[in-house]
């Protein structure tokens, strides 16, 4: 049982925009920034968003992120095949002193 | 451009202990976190704990403290990673991952390819 909260699974179809959440509490989400991480089938898994809504160099503008109390989300506009991937969320625990993870969401591109 | 490499796959027995190497290039060893994060079949990320390269002090998840030991060799350039008393429910995705925080949570953050332990009697 993951200590965040994302659903297992989300879809859409190319060029659609899609969310996916991502839930906690005061001690992770709610008072630290969250990173999220894409994780192709079969390889490791690769930042995408850190501090709740920057993203790295050469990670593309479709990807984006925001955080609102105990809760983040990720958004992706102009969906593409490629996206087709695991989706994780994180946070520094406070309580726990050490960063938790969501359970991961697969996003499915019809 | 950064690289880690970690040892690979292996097999082991109930009861047994597994080590797991990282090597890194392209960066200071020293100058960021090495965190190890665990990912069983079909499941998601756990993190296990971390080593500071520069003073070899560490951080361990509660769940793996007293079974993991994470240490950091700097004339390699080296992390590891032994997880003793396995059981099957170990059987599972090794990661190293460096970051410049210690909270995982910076723009520098990068993976290895991941170590698969198989604990099966």
């Amino acid at each position: 049982q993951s200590v965040l909260t994302q659903p297992p699974s989300a879809s859409g179809t190319p060029g659609q925009r899609v969310t996916i959440s991502c839930s906690g509490s005061t001690s992770n989400i709610g008072s630290n920034p969250v990173s999220w991480f894409q994780q192709l089938p079969g390889t490791a898994p690769k930042l995408l968003i850190y501090n709740s809504d920057q993203r790295p160099s050469g990670v593309p503008g479709r990807f984006s992120g925001s955080k609102s109390g105990t809760s983040a989300s990720l958004a992706i506009s102009g969906l593409q095949s490629e996206d087709e991937a695991d989706y994780h969320c994180a946070a520094w625990n406070d309580s726990l002193s050490g960063p938790v993870f969501g359970g991961g969401t697969k996003l499915i591109v019809l | 451009e950064v690289y880690l490499v970690q040892s690979g796959a292996e097999v082991k027995k109930p009861g047994a202990s597994v080590k797991i190497s990282c090597k890194v290039s392209g960066f200071t060893f020293t100058a960021y976190y090495m965190h190890w994060v665990q990912q069983a079949p079909g499941k998601g990320l756990e993190w296990m704990g971390l080593v500071d390269p520069e003073d070899g002090e560490t951080i361990y998840a509660e769940r793996f403290q007293g079974r993991v030991t994470i240490t950091a060799d700097t004339s390699t350039d080296t992390a590891y990673m032994e997880l003793s008393s396995l059981k099957s429910d170990d059987t599972a995705v090794y990661y190293c991952a460096t970051a410049d925080m210690i909270t995982f949570g910076g723009a520098e953050n990068h993976w290895g390819q991941g170590t698969l332990v198989t604990v099966s009697s």
